[in-house]
């Protein structure tokens, strides 16, 4: 079955750039989306269609999707932004989703 | 404002059927482009897509869940429903539905749920 793996963990400063990583068989011919999920909360859409941004989404939140690999990057990190983000992308008609990464914004 | 809310027991013993409700608000589940979705999360653990179902009763799940899952829907009460069959402990998870915008590819869940814990334990 495809596999989606991500750093289990990434810590940041406040206002540097965290850059999150998914890694898949030739996953830049699929499609990445990203989700934010915050301790206690539903997890929230952030990145679509590998670089598409839902509205309410702030700007600093891009994404990227080449190769075997996609990115979720959040530029000017805030302290808010401290959550587990999971990747998911389509195989087979099947959803896949990344292990998950918690983001540590010291 | 689009809403999903999750319903359904807490508990449920192993072996017996998981039955969970999501009532949707603000929208209507018989929208041809988008589906109808059921993720869950295991305590301590990543996000696992159940499955999907469309306006019509086309369903599609996930095959790793080798065991009976129904999604069905009514959409005279904006309702979707979940029946997860022989359950055991590793079927302990936060479930949540989901709103799922296109499919194959280029799908994406947009809205969620709050989700709700289900304990299987007897």
């Amino acid at each position: 079955s495809y596999e989606l793996t991500q750093p289990p963990s990434l810590s940041v400063s406040p206002g540097q750039t965290a850059s999150i990583t998914c890694s898949g068989d030739k996953l830049g011919d699929k499609y990445a989306c990203w989700y934010q999920r915050k301790a206690g909360q539903s997890p929230v859409l952030v990145i679509y269609q590998d670089d598409k941004r839902p509205s309410g989404i702030p700007e600093r939140f891009s994404g990227s999707n080449s190769g075997n690999t996609a990115t979720l990057t959040i530029s000017g990190t805030q302290a808010m932004d401290e959550a587990d983000y999971y990747c998911q992308a389509w195989d087979s008609s099947t959803v896949v989703f990344g292990g998950g990464t918690k983001l540590t914004v010291l | 404002q689009l809403q999903l809310q999750e319903s359904g027991p807490g508990l449920v013993k192993p072996s017996e059927t998981l039955s969970l409700t999501c009532t949707v608000s603000g929208a209507s589940l018989s929208y041809s482009t988008f589906y109808w979705a059921w993720i869950r999360q295991p305590p301590g653990k990543g996000l696992e897509w159940i499955g999907s179902i469309v306006y019509g009763g086309t369903t599609y799940y996930n095959p790793s869940l080798k065991r009976q899952n129904t999604i069905s829907a009514d959409t005279s009460k904006s309702q979707f429903s979940l029946k997860l069959s022989s359950v055991t402990a590793a079927d302990t998870a936060v479930y949540y539905c989901a709103r799922q915008d296109g499919m194959g590819s280029a799908g994406y869940f947009d809205y969620w749920g709050q989700g709700t814990l289900v304990t299987v334990s007897s």
